[in-house]
């Protein structure tokens, strides 16, 4: 059984960067098959994509987000990574990161999310 | 960026009853569209992949149909752990999600 888990800290202070990890285990994170993303959730919104990366190093982003946004893979120690720079109280969310199937783009299993606040 | 307007914002049914939610693109996504389910304090869960495959797992009284810009997640017969929030997905072009359907205990 696959699972995922976001680790970082909790409380970010205002044009700081945000940097949170991915740990993903009962699978290989180089499989060919899937691409490992970020999702973000406001309190009581929407889910907004932040952008994924494959086992090659190749990513993508969220246009909104592109110019602050850096993911990053480790295989050796099957983590993928997110930051994000510059960051302010609108970037306060819960962090989701997510497995995403390449031929159907979907995402199959996510971590439990953790909760960044952006604040002073 | 492709936008998905979901509606109603809430729907208001009781355990038994039958439940369709809508999902409209801004532009054609094809059949790229999924749906997920997500209850408070949990990550959300895919239900339905492509418009209209469940994923792994999913009870058969999930359906989901449409195409283009027009989409519906139908749940025949509404069991009370089903109620929940609902996201459409579209993967058209980079992922966006729809703000949701709230599906209340009437």
């Amino acid at each position: 059984q696959v699972q995922l888990q976001e680790s970082g800290p909790g409380l970010v202070k205002p044009s700081q960067t945000l940097s949170l990890t991915c740990t993903v285990s009962g699978g290989s994170i180089s499989s060919g098959s899937y691409y490992w993303s970020w999702i973000r959730q406001p309190a009581g919104k929407g889910l907004e994509w932040i952008g994924r990366i494959y086992t090659s190093g190749s990513t993508n982003y969220n246009p909104s987000l592109k110019s602050r946004v850096t993911i990053s893979v480790d295989t050796s120690k099957n983590q993928f990574s997110l930051k994000l720079s510059s960051v302010t109280a609108a970037d306060t969310a819960v962090y989701y990161c997510a497995r995403e199937v390449v031929v159907i783009r979907t995402f199959d299993y996510w971590g439990q999310g953790t909760l960044v606040t952006v604040s002073s | 960026e492709i936008v998905l307007t979901q509606s109603p914002a809430t729907l208001s049914l009781s355990p038994g009853e039958r439940a369709t939610l809508s999902c409209r693109a801004s532009q054609s996504v094809s059949s790229y569209l999924a749906w997920y389910q997500q209850k408070p304090g949990q990550a959300p869960r895919l239900l339905i992949y492509d418009a209209s495959n469940r994923a792994t797992g999913i009870p058969a009284r999930f359906s989901g149909s449409g195409s283009g810009t027009d989409f519906t997640l139908t749940i025949s017969s509404l069991e009370p752990e089903d109620f929940a929030v609902y996201y459409c997905q579209q993967r058209s072009n980079w992922s966006t999600f729809g703000q949701g359907t709230r599906l209340e205990i009437k």
